[in-house]
């Protein structure tokens, strides 16, 4: 079955580097997405990665994809104030019922940024 | 670019109403859009799949007589929740995707509330 986890929260101080952590069951995943949710929005899509990429790199943001493990990291780099937020890990799957990709998300990891 | 309007954003009415929740992608074509449900502190759940001029493709134990969902463009869909009762108070949201496995880009989300 398909089944993304994530830890709960994670808590750091302004300028330090953040490491949110993800695990996924289905090895057929084609893409792996990172959102954030602001209080009270949707989802703002961050960054995303094909399955068969180890890393991508995007300003502050890097998602390392182990495929071999299942685990997916951000890594949001000089972490501010303004990155505050729930950081929801997806794995995209094709359902050929539906005939289209689906998104299973993980439960969310909230991060609080100190000042 | 990938911009997806949701509205409105909160509704409040009493039990017994039908409210109608409006999804548009503003800058892209969207094949196919998505409609989630998230209840406080949770993550996403997907409630429904819809292609553009195709009934839609509902998740077991949603209810397609209850949320109707008309996705009769391929920059539009509803999802229209008939004689609300309190317990469908919650925050829904929808996505959108164009081609297939591009990822899905999210609405603000509705805050819908029932007494």
């Amino acid at each position: 079955g398909e089944d993304v986890e994530q830890s709960l929260f994670l808590s750091v101080r302004e300028g330090d580097s953040s490491v949110i952590n993800c695990t996924y069951t289905d090895s057929s995943s084609t893409y792996l997405y990172w959102y954030k949710q602001e209080p009270g929005a949707g989802l703002q899509l961050l960054t995303y990665i094909f399955s068969n990429m180890d890393m991508k790199q995007d300003q502050r943001l890097t998602v390392l994809l182990n495929k071999k493990d299942k685990h997916l990291s951000l890594r949001i780099a000089d972490t501010q104030t303004g990155d505050s937020a729930i950081y929801f890990c997806a794995e995209s799957i094709l359902d050929s019922g539906a005939g289209s990709y689906q998104l299973t998300f993980g439960k969310g990891t909230k991060l609080s940024v100190i000042p | 670019g990938a911009v997806v309007s949701q509205h409105p954003s909160r509704v409040i009415c009493k039990s017994g109403t039908s409210v109608k929740i409006e999804c548009r992608s503003l800058d892209f074509q969207a094949t196919t859009m998505f409609w989630y449900r998230q209840f406080p502190k949770q993550s996403l759940m997907l409630m429904a799949t819809s292609n553009e001029g195709s009934k839609a493709t509902y998740e077991q134990g949603v209810e397609k007589d209850k949320f109707l969902i008309n996705h009769a463009s391929l920059t539009l869909s509803t999802l229209t929740v008939t004689s609300a009762h309190p317990e469908d108070s919650s925050f829904y949201i929808c996505s959108a995707s164009g081609a297939a496995g591009e990822p899905q880009h999210f609405g603000d989300g509705t805050r819908l509330s029932i007494l």
